[in-house]
């Protein structure tokens, strides 16, 4: 069955520094797509990047960056150059293609930048 | 803003009671998915619309039934409301059929059961 996890319930990183949250997956399927959103303290769900499971080079998307290790199975989001709006909770989701229409998410892992 | 419209943003009821939430999807969206987040439970798909059929079911409780109108918006009703009930509805909506179809969240309505 689908999984997603997220080991990291809480994270704190100085301004200005680098910060990876860990996500990995458990899928069957060989087709599947990961995703990034963020959840800052107002509660709306920001979509930040997304990954592929056939896409050949990781994805990058601004200050944001998948380290995507398909044979460990994982799909870090790194935040680079943290900044004080950075601070929210982040979750990772998966889709594949034995559920194509579900999209799974993890528990999330709040992050928070210190100044 | 992501383009979609959830209404409304804040509701307040008591149990037993039953409240219809609104959501309106992106243009050209034809996908629309509704999520529940609570603080034990975290983020839990419940439904998921496109073109006005339904096409997937998450954890969705019979007391809650969702469906999509010809012009796309969809709407959650809930009813026989529970304390437990008490969450953040989101809903989203995506292209639909086409990889990757990110899912695009509205603000959510945030429900209090008292």
């Amino acid at each position: 069955a689908q999984k997603i996890t997220q080991t990291q319930p809480g994270m704190f990183v100085q301004e200005k520094e680098a910060v990876t949250l860990d996500c990995t997956y458990d899928t069957s399927d060989p087709s599947y797509g990961l995703f990034w959103y963020k959840q800052p303290s107002s509660g709306e769900m920001i979509f930040l990047i997304y990954q592929g499971s056939y896409d050949q080079q990781n994805a990058t998307e601004g200050r944001y960056s998948l380290n995507f290790q398909k044979a460990r199975k994982s799909a870090n989001l790194v935040i680079s150059a943290s900044q004080l709006g950075d601070s929210a909770m982040y979750f990772c989701a998966m889709r594949d293609g034995n559920s194509y229409d579900k999209v799974i998410f993890g528990p999330g892992t709040s992050l928070s930048v210190i100044p | 803003d992501s383009g979609v419209t959830q209404t409304p943003k804040h509701l307040i009821t008591a149990t037993g009671q039953r409240v219809t939430l609104r959501c309106s999807p992106r243009s050209g969206d034809l996908s629309v998915y509704w999520y529940q987040q609570s603080l034990d439970q975290g983020l839990q798909f419940l439904i998921q619309y496109y073109n006005g059929e339904e096409r997937a079911k998450g954890n969705i409780l019979e007391r809650f039934s969702a469906q999509q109108f010809p012009d796309l918006h969809s709407e959650l009703n809930l009813s026989s409301l529970e304390l437990g009930d008490s969450a953040l509805y989101f809903c989203a909506s995506s292209v639909g059929g086409r990889v990757p179809d990110t899912q695009y969240f509205g603000p959510g309505t945030r429900l209090t059961v008292l």
